[in-house]
């Protein structure tokens, strides 16, 4: 089946420090995969970081980065510098293409990031 | 405009009784999901309904869940006869017709003892 496999957390980096969260799929159903992540800050809802659709493309949102790499089947997000608050708990997800299809989440990997 | 709304936020139930959780998709969105958090299994996809129709099902238990969503604006997910292991908190998420990005709400939190 269509799996998401992540760096499970607690990851805990010092501020200013660089940060990687590891993301490996398995799109056995799904022709043309999109690649997600999502993040979850303390007291809030579930909501998208970034997403990218075509392979061999790069996805940002406020300081991450993360490349859809199909010869690895991956989606590692990176971020050059955290700060304090990034710390959360961060799904990388994969959904099909199109119309309202669900997504599959890896586990969340709760990052904390020290002063 | 408002995001996807869950009540209650918070629920906790006694063994065999019955709960059931609300879902106000954001207005517009055409396609509305269910899944379920615990630390063991993670984000669990359930459930799913694109312009009020039932999709797919392949996450339900096939025994005591039940969704429905009788109108564009709100959908709910029952649970017959809890039990202690359905403990767990209950997204709601909604999508608009053309694409795949998922709002969620903040979710409801069912304890059951």
């Amino acid at each position: 089946g269509d799996s998401v496999t992540q760096t499970e957390g607690p990851v805990t980096v010092s501020e200013s420090e660089s940060l990687i969260i590891n993301c490996t799929y398995s799109a056995t159903s799904i022709a043309y995969p999109n690649l997600f992540w999502y993040v979850r800050y303390p007291g809030e809802g579930l909501q998208l970081l970034l997403k990218v659709i075509t392979a061999g493309q790069k996805g940002s949102s406020r300081g991450f980065e993360a490349t859809y790499n199909k010869e690895t089947t991956s989606f590692h997000l990176q971020k050059a510098s955290v700060q304090e608050s990034d710390s959360a708990v961060y799904y990388c997800a994969l959904g099909a293409q199109g119309t309202g299809s669900k997504l599959s989440f890896g586990k969340g990997a709760k990052l904390t990031v020290s002063p | 405009n408002a995001g996807v709304i869950q009540t209650p936020r918070h629920k906790v139930t006694g063994k065999g009784q019955e709960a059931t959780l609300w879902c106000e998709p954001i207005s517009g969105h055409s396609a509305v999901f269910w899944y379920r958090q615990t630390i063991v299994q993670g984000l669990e996809f359930l459930t799913y309904f694109r312009n009020q129709a039932p999709i797919d099902d392949s996450g339900m238990p096939k025994e005591r869940f039940s969704a429905q969503m009788p109108n564009q604006s709100h959908s709910t997910l029952k649970i017959q006869s809890t039990q202690p292991q359905d403990s767990a908190v209950y997204l709601c998420a909604s999508s608009w017709g053309g694409g795949n990005t998922l709002y969620f709400g903040e979710g409801s939190r069912l304890i059951v003892v």
